[in-house]
This record gives structure tokens, sequence and C-alpha cells, in this order.
């Protein structure tokens, strides 16, 4: 069963570039994913599938500075110019036949 | 513009029931695989169940197996989670969301609050 990896947190300064990273497991270095940005007390909100080959594709509304990539079984979210409101949770998701699963999600703390 | 407003939480005693309800709008509901995530106090997300968009497909994550039921009503544009046998651990809250052809969940509601206490 596929298996997603995020670091608890990290952290960046205000105006700067941020690469948050989720992995798949063992032998799910193929599965596309997408990624998700939740602020405290809110719902989550989809901000991008991305595929293995680094393309991606963006919600509704979600800013130029956010971008996405791939490495083997590395999957990235990029934010950059950082700003406060960027503060949040991010979750990394994917799907297989019958299950969703989520990663356990990366604080993100604007300095 | 696409809505998804859940119902229906709240206070219930360990081995009780409750069933929710998600109310979805500005989108075609009938052609759409839907889903529940939780989300306990302090602790990231969980996928909970799904159904197509007929109710052909459903499945559930092995927590709550046996004990929660997901169901659709195409004709109200509905989505329900009949919960039975509740535990403290199921305590949270609870988000339906919308599953885009491609396997991601592209919208989300803001979800309802269930609590598990005596």
């Amino acid at each position: 069963q596929v298996v997603l990896t995020q670091s608890p947190s990290a952290s960046a300064s205000l105006g700067a570039s941020v690469k948050l990273t989720c992995t798949l497991s063992s032998g799910h270095s193929t599965y596309d994913i997408a990624w998700h940005q939740q602020h405290p007390e809110k719902g989550p909100r989809y901000l991008m599938k991305l595929n293995t080959d680094g393309s991606h594709s963006k919600g509704d509304g979600i800013p130029d500075r956010f971008s996405g990539s791939s490495s083997g079984a590395e999957r990235y979210l990029t934010i950059s110019s950082l700003q406060s409101e960027d503060e949040a949770d991010y979750y990394c998701q994917t799907w297989d036949t019958g299950i969703r699963v989520f990663g356990g999600g990366t604080k993100l703390t604007v300095l | 513009e696409v809505q998804l407003v859940e119902s229906g939480g709240g206070l219930v005693k360990p081995g009780g029931s409750l069933r929710l309800s998600c109310a979805a709008s500005g989108f075609t509901f009938s052609s759409y695989i839907m889903n529940w995530v939780r989300q306990a106090p302090g602790k990231g997300l969980e996928w909970v169940s799904s159904i197509s968009s007929s109710s052909t497909y459903i499945y559930y994550a092995d927590s709550v197996k046996g004990r929660f039921t997901i169901s659709r009503d195409n004709a109200k544009n509905s989505l329900y989670l009949q919960m039975n046998s509740l535990r403290a651990e199921d305590t949270a809250i609870y988000y339906c969301a919308r599953e885009a052809p491609d396997g991601r969940l592209d919208y989300w509601g803001q979800g309802t609050l269930v609590t598990v206490s005596s």
C-alpha cells in the first residue's frame, strides 16, 4: 500500500522561497499526487495536481508563486515570495484503487 | 461556484450513532466520486470512505470498516455518512470532498465536528 512521507515542519523568511517535500513509498514512485493547503480552523484547499513527470495543474485562483516539481519518488511544492498568509499546513495526497492516502502534513512557518 | 456544506455533527456517547450529511451545489453531483475525510484534534488528514457516482463502488478505511456506511442521493445532491458504534478515537472534524476523475480531491467543505465522549 502506498505511503506518503512529509517532514513535520518547515520555516522560511517573508519574501523568500521554500520547497516542501513529499516522498512516495518504495514501488510507488510513478504515482501522481495532489497538494492541499490548510489554514488553522479552516477546511483544506486544493492547490495543484503534480504528475510524475513534474507537470502540474493548479486549482482555481492559486497564485503563480505556487509551483510543483518531481524527481524520482519525491514530489515538491515550491512557494516563492513567501507571504504571511502562506503560513499553513500542507498535505500531499495520492490515490489507488479502493484507497486515498494523505501524507502526515508539513507545518510551514513564515518568519 | 462549487459548494460543499457538511452538517449533522455533535456530541455523542461511546457506542452511539450519528448521521452526517453533505449538501453539494454548483456542479453536476451525480457525475463525481465523493469522499469523507476526517481530522482528529491536532492531527493530520485521514481518508475515511469514498463512493462512486452511481454508488456502485464503495470503499472504507480499515479504521471504520463495519461501523460506518457511506451513501448518496443524487436526486438531492447529497452525500451521507452513517456512523455506528462510535469510539472516542472517532472524534474529529469530518469533511466531504469532491474527487476529480483523475483521483485528486479538488473541492472541500468546511467540515462538521463529531465528539465522542461520555
